[in-house]
C-alpha cells in the first residue's frame, strides 16, 4: 500500500476562494483522521469518521468549514470561504482501530495551506 | 474534552544527555502513543502503551504509563543530534477511538 495519499502538497490561495483538500486512506482502515497543525495551536483534531459516518466534529473551527467521506477511499475538507487564519499545514490520517495494540495512525505528508 | 499537556515544550540539550518528556491529563485513556515529526513529514508511531504502570523500551527511548492511564512520559538516555525533532504524545479515547494529540515537544540535541 501507498500510505496515506493527501493532495495538493501545497496550495496557494486568495481569501475568499474556496479551498478543496484531498485524502485517500490506507485500505481497511476504518477510521480516518483530519488535523491541522500550526506552531501556536499544535496537533489539532478538527474532524474524524468511522466507516464513513463523522463521529466527533467539534474541533472544526467555523462553519466554513466542511468535511466529507463519500466511500471508503476517499474525503475531503473543504474551506469556504478561506481566511488568512486557517494557514496552516493539515494532516489527513487513517488507522484499523481495532484493539488496544492496534490503534497506529498512519499520517499523510500533509497539505501546507497559504491563504492571502 | 480529553485534553492532553505536553512539557516542556522546547528543550535544548547537548549531546550524550538524558532527558524526560511528560505527558499529562485529567482523563483515561484506553491507551496513549508517542509519535515522532521531522520537517515536511506527518508523525510516526514509535510506541503504544496500553497497561497502567507499563514500561516499554526501544533503544534508548523508555516509555512508561501511569497506574491510573491518564499520563506518560518519554525518557531519553544519551541523546543523539539523530534524536532531533518534534514529539508527541496522543491518547486514543475509551470511546470510537478518538485520537487527541498534545502540543508537542520540539527537541534539539546539539553535536
Amino acid at each position: 500500500d501507498a500510505g496515506v495519499i493527501q493532495s495538493p502538497r501545497h496550495e496557494v490561495t486568495e481569501m475568499g476562494q474556496e479551498v478543496t483538500l484531498r485524502c485517500k486512506p490506507i485500505s481497511g482502515h476504518d477510521y480516518l483522521f483530519w488535523y491541522r497543525q500550526t506552531m501556536m495551536r499544535g496537533l489539532e483534531l478538527l474532524i474524524y469518521f468511522n466507516n464513513n459516518v463523522p463521529i466527533d466534529d467539534s474541533g472544526m473551527p467555523e462553519d466554513r468549514f466542511s468535511a466529507k467521506m463519500p466511500n471508503a477511499s476517499f474525503s475531503t475538507l473543504k474551506i469556504q470561504p478561506s481566511e488568512p487564519r486557517d494557514s496552516a499545514v493539515y494532516f489527513c490520517a487513517s488507522s484499523p482501530m481495532r484493539g488496544p495494540q492496534n490503534t497506529e495512525a498512519f499520517f499523510g505528508q500533509g497539505t501546507r495551506l497559504t491563504v492571502v | 474534552t480529553q485534553l492532553l499537556e505536553q512539557s516542556p515544550q522546547f528543550l535544548s540539550i547537548q549531546e550524550g544527555e538524558n532527558l524526560t518528556v511528560y505527558c499529562n491529563s485529567s482523563s483515561v485513556f484506553s491507551s496513549l502513543q508517542w509519535y515522532r515529526q521531522e520537517p515536511g513529514e506527518g508523525p510516526v508511531l514509535l510506541v503504544t502503551v496500553v497497561t497502567g504502570g507499563e514500561v516499554k523500551k526501544l533503544k534508548r527511548l523508555t516509555f512508561q504509563f501511569g497506574d491510573a492511564r491518564k499520563d506518560s512520559s518519554l525518557h531519553i538516555t544519551a541523546a543523539q543530534p539523530g534524536d532531533t525533532g518534534l514529539y508527541l504524545c496522543a491518547g486514543v479515547g475509551t470511546s470510537y477511538g478518538k485520537l487527541t494529540f498534545g502540543q508537542g515537544t520540539i527537541l534539539t540535541v546539539h553535536p
